[in-house]
């Protein structure tokens, strides 16, 4: 299986500030990756693709980089929505994985 | 417009089967490429992908549990189950259901179903 290492696990910011998450993965996945959001009583949001390729109806302050094993989300001047626990995900092959998730609280 | 919706029993026993239905509309599993996954998360923790089917009716399943699992799908296309056998505490989670891409992901999801396992 391919494991993706997400770090850090929490971080706290405040509105206006930037951000980075990271994505490790155990071996390559090309660019296969997809970042989410999930938020309570929400359905999850897939944000970002391919690595860097945002999704539909995501707000350019989102971004994403990354190919082989390294990647990054990175949202600039965040709001008050973007408060919420992320996700990276693998879809390079079977079993699909997760990382373990980020959560984003306002400091 | 894309929607899925599961639906469990919401708790049962130790070393039952457990039945979740994926309810879905805006697209058709009998469209090629289609894929429907389901995916599950303990609270407080990350996200575990379990099982997939695609429009051909081939399944897929995590190593780490296959002997358990059982994917499929209705005729009509617009439903899928997932049966889990002898079940555990450890089973004890929020089970969804998403539509995968593979150039993508997972682009849509469902609310979640709650599912505790108790005796």
């Amino acid at each position: 299986d391919v494991q993706m290492t997400q770090s850090p696990s929490y971080l706290a910011a405040s509105p206006g500030e930037s951000v980075s998450i990271s994505c490790k993965a155990s071996k390559s996945i090309s660019n296969n990756l997809a970042w989410y959001q999930e938020k309570p009583g929400k359905a999850n949001k897939l944000l970002i693709h391919s690595g860097s390729t945002l999704q539909s109806g995501t707000p350019s302050r989102f971004s994403g980089s990354g190919s082989g094993t390294d990647f990054t989300l990175t949202i600039r001047s965040l709001e008050f929505e973007d408060f919420a626990v992320y996700y990276c995900q693998q879809y390079n092959e079977y079993p699909l994985t997760f990382g373990s998730g980020t959560k984003l609280e306002i400091k | 417009q894309v929607t899925l919706k599961e639906s469990g029993p919401g708790m049962l026993q130790p070393s039952k089967t457990l039945s979740l239905t994926c309810s879905f509309s805006g697209f058709s599993l009998s469209t090629s490429g289609m894929v429907v996954s389901w995916i599950r998360q303990p609270s407080g923790k990350s996200l575990e992908w379990l099982a997939a089917i695609d429009w051909d009716g081939d399944k897929y399943y995590n190593p780490s549990l296959k002997s358990r699992l059982t994917v499929s799908k209705d005729t009509s296309n617009t439903q899928v189950f997932l049966k889990i056998t002898s079940v555990d505490i450890a089973d004890t989670a929020t089970y969804y259901c998403a539509r995968e891409d593979d150039t993508m992901g997972f682009d849509y999801w469902g609310q979640g179903v709650m599912v505790t396992v108790s005796s």
